[in-house]
């Protein structure tokens, strides 16, 4: 059965304090690996999608990498707007050309001043 | 751009009444998707629409019927509502790539449904 797990569930950090967040996914072949951002009451707003083992994807703070196990969310020097959840979700290759994505269940993220 | 719009924002039903979620995107998308969030359990796919006139059951359909009325508009119904169905429904969007499979979802802003 393909599934995707996320830890921690919650991260607290402070203000420029490094961490990562991990997604790792059983998946009967990998289509695409995807990170999303959630901010409370509104809807996931997309970040990265990975396709193989090796790639890596950065935007500001944020860098995603992909192993053929697991991908990695690193944030360097976190600021207070970075609070949010995190969503990881892979599509995989039974989905055909459907885009239909399993989700984990997020690594939600507060960010101290 | 108003990318993917859903109506109503927020309702509350009671058990066995009947409603109609609506969702429309302006991006010119080929595929369709409704799932509903839940604490602990994170976004699952309800039904999704791959191209117009197509539509296909997700991991949790009980309960749900869709129909894709055209290539902007895909609308979640329920029948007789359950408080099992209390949950944020999001509607979202994609691009149909052949080779790589899909585009990124894009995502609405939810519809907060309570069944009491």
């Amino acid at each position: 059965e393909d599934q995707v797990t996320q830890s921690p569930e919650a991260l607290r950090l402070q203000e420029g304090e490094s961490s990562s967040l991990n997604c790792s996914y059983t998946v009967s072949g990998l289509r695409g690996l995807f990170w999303y951002r959630q901010d409370p009451g509104k809807g996931p707003e997309f970040l990265f999608t990975l396709y193989s083992a090796g790639e890596e994807k950065e935007k500001e703070r944020l860098k995603a990498t992909l192993t053929k196990k697991e991908s990695f969310l690193h944030i360097t020097a976190p600021k207070p707007e970075d609070s949010a959840t995190y969503l990881c979700a892979v599509q995989a290759r039974g989905s055909g050309n459907t885009g239909k994505l399993i989700f984990g269940q997020g690594t939600t993220l507060q960010v101290k001043p | 751009n108003a990318g993917v719009t859903q109506t109503p924002k927020f309702q509350v039903l009671k058990t066995g009444q009947s409603m109609t979620l609506q969702c429309a995107q302006d991006m010119n998308h080929n595929s369709m998707y409704w799932y509903r969030q839940d604490p602990g359990m994170g976004l699952r796919l309800i039904y999704y629409s791959a191209s117009e006139g197509t539509t296909d059951k997700g991991e949790v359909p009980n309960g749900y019927n869709v129909s894709r009325l055209n290539k902007r508009e895909f609308s979640l119904r329920l029948e007789s509502a359950a408080p099992s169905q209390t949950s944020v429904y999001f509607c979202a969007s994609s691009e149909l790539r052949v080779q790589r499979g899909t585009g990124e979802l894009f995502f609405g802003e939810g519809s907060r449904l309570t069944v009491l």
